[in-house]
């Protein structure tokens, strides 16, 4: 089974920031934070990943609380195109086996 | 930006023939995976890749499912003898390395139609 949990859905108006939520209360000290996202069916996109320290890159925002139990993906200035399923993954003791859960369906509106 | 390329980006075949999923990975990654996903569920693992060996396989991937690497760039999935419930999205990945912070990149699929 997944290690995180996440809320099923989550909308956001375009143009303002998209924060998706993610607890991984369980993870262990060596294990990173992923986030991926799919768009319509077509293949997971990699978006981010963290170990301890916040992380950013041109696509998004990675903030990891002290503890390590939850983090969130920050979706700067969300467009249409950012509508998907978004995931977040902690490695499942190695990165050779991705654990995915049911992600959170982020709708951006108009 | 350099990404993994899947064909056919459809297959139908009908039950109990073998089919064969074609993947290219990223030029210098070195761990190469498959995963599938059921309409409406879960992407699942099927099966990594290194150095020419399954390094690890999940309860999915029995002896119907083999891996190859036949060149230097081509990697393949073949489902021996397909049954209805093989139905799925087919996703092949690669990472650099196997290394935790390697992220696995995706290429956008075959859909598998059994019938």
């Amino acid at each position: 089974d997944a290690k995180t949990t996440q809320p099923t859905s989550m909308d956001c108006a375009e143009g303002r920031a998209a924060n998706l939520p993610c607890n991984h209360s369980t993870i262990s000290g060596n294990e990173y934070v992923y986030w991926y996202r799919q768009i319509h069916s077509q293949g997971p996109q990699y978006i981010i990943h963290g170990l301890k320290n916040n992380e950013t890159n041109e696509m998004a925002s990675l903030i990891i609380t002290e503890d390590r139990k939850s983090s969130t993906l920050i979706l700067p200035h969300a467009t249409l195109r950012d509508t998907a399923v978004y995931y977040c993954i902690v490695n499942a003791g190695n990165n050779r086996k991705l654990i995915w859960g049911l992600g959170t369906s982020l709708a951006v509106n108009p | 930006e350099p990404e993994v390329t899947q064909t056919p980006s459809h297959q139908v075949t009908q039950m109990g023939q073998e089919v064969i999923l074609r993947c290219v990975p990223i030029s210098n990654h070195l761990y190469f995976y498959w995963y599938r996903q059921i309409l409406g569920q879960k992407v699942e693992f099927l099966v990594s890749f290194y150095n020419n060996e399954i390094s690890e396989k999940s309860e999915i991937f029995d002896d119907q499912f083999s891996v190859e690497r036949p060149d230097g760039s081509n990697f393949t999935l073949k489902i021996r003898s397909t049954k209805l419930e093989d139905s799925a999205m087919y996703f092949c990945a690669s990472s650099r390395t196997g290394s935790r912070n390697q992220p696995q990149h995706f290429g956008d699929g075959t859909r598998l139609s059994i019938l």
